[in-house]
């Protein structure tokens, strides 16, 4: 069964950093893209980042770009994703997702974890 | 990059069936895209993967109540013998080598 376990998330003040981890079970990791998803509190979803199987190649929202980074380490099968100068609009649920081998599609999701940012 | 567009609610009765769209953008008609169903509270759960030719596949253990349809840059998801756990988001993805893009979502409502 396949199991994506996020967590490190919680409340920070507007400016400070935080890290992300999602542990990942039940598939073969090392083979797998991955990505992250967010949900800001009654909005839809918006893709953050995603990284190849290896972690040599990594996309990113250009709204993002610069101040998240994702990564990732299979011989701990967990993906990561290290947040800084966060601000208020960046409080959302962030999920973790497995992208499908074959054709691409987010096929599985962790249960997410929330990002609250605010002073 | 590619855009979808949904609906942002439907609504059909018990038992009956609804069909959502999820549109393509104008030169993006070719994308395969995904459909995900997110119930109130809940993390987004997988449905289906559906190409331009209609052809669809499933998530493990989705109901066959799902199916996926396609015309030209549409894309849909037809739901049968509507069910109260059926109330809930749905939205659409599609994606490139470097970015992936979700639609607005459609909240249907179970009468």
């Amino acid at each position: 069964e396949v199991q994506l376990v996020e967590s490190g998330g919680g409340l920070v003040q507007p400016g400070e950093s935080l890290r992300l981890s999602c542990a990942a079970s039940g598939f073969t990791f090392s083979s797998c893209v991955m990505t992250w998803v967010r949900q800001a509190p009654g909005k839809g979803l918006e893709w953050v980042a995603s990284i190849d199987y290896t972690g040599t190649t990594s996309y990113y929202a250009d709204s993002l770009k610069g101040r998240f980074t994702i990564s990732r380490d299979n011989s701990k099968t967990t993906l990561y994703l290290q947040m800084s100068t966060l601000r208020a609009e960046d409080t959302a649920v962030y999920y973790c997702a497995k992208l499908n081998l074959g054709s691409g599609s987010v096929d599985y999701w962790g249960q997410g974890t929330l990002v609250t940012v605010s002073s | 990059q590619p855009v979808l567009t949904q609906s942002s609610s439907a609504s059909a009765s018990l038992g009956s069936s609804v069909k959502l769209t999820c549109t393509l953008s104008s030169g993006h008609s070719s994308y395969i895209i995904a459909w995900h169903q997110q119930q109130p509270g809940k993390a987004p759960r997988y449905l289906m993967e559906l190409e331009r030719s209609g052809t669809y596949n499933k998530g493990s253990g989705v109901p066959d109540r799902f199916s996926g349809s396609s015309s030209g840059a549409d894309r849909y998801l037809t739901i049968s013998n509507l069910q109260s756990e059926d109330e809930a988001d749905y939205y659409c993805e599609t994606w490139n080598t470097n970015t992936r893009v979700f639609g607005g979502g459609t909240k249907l409502t179970v009468l």
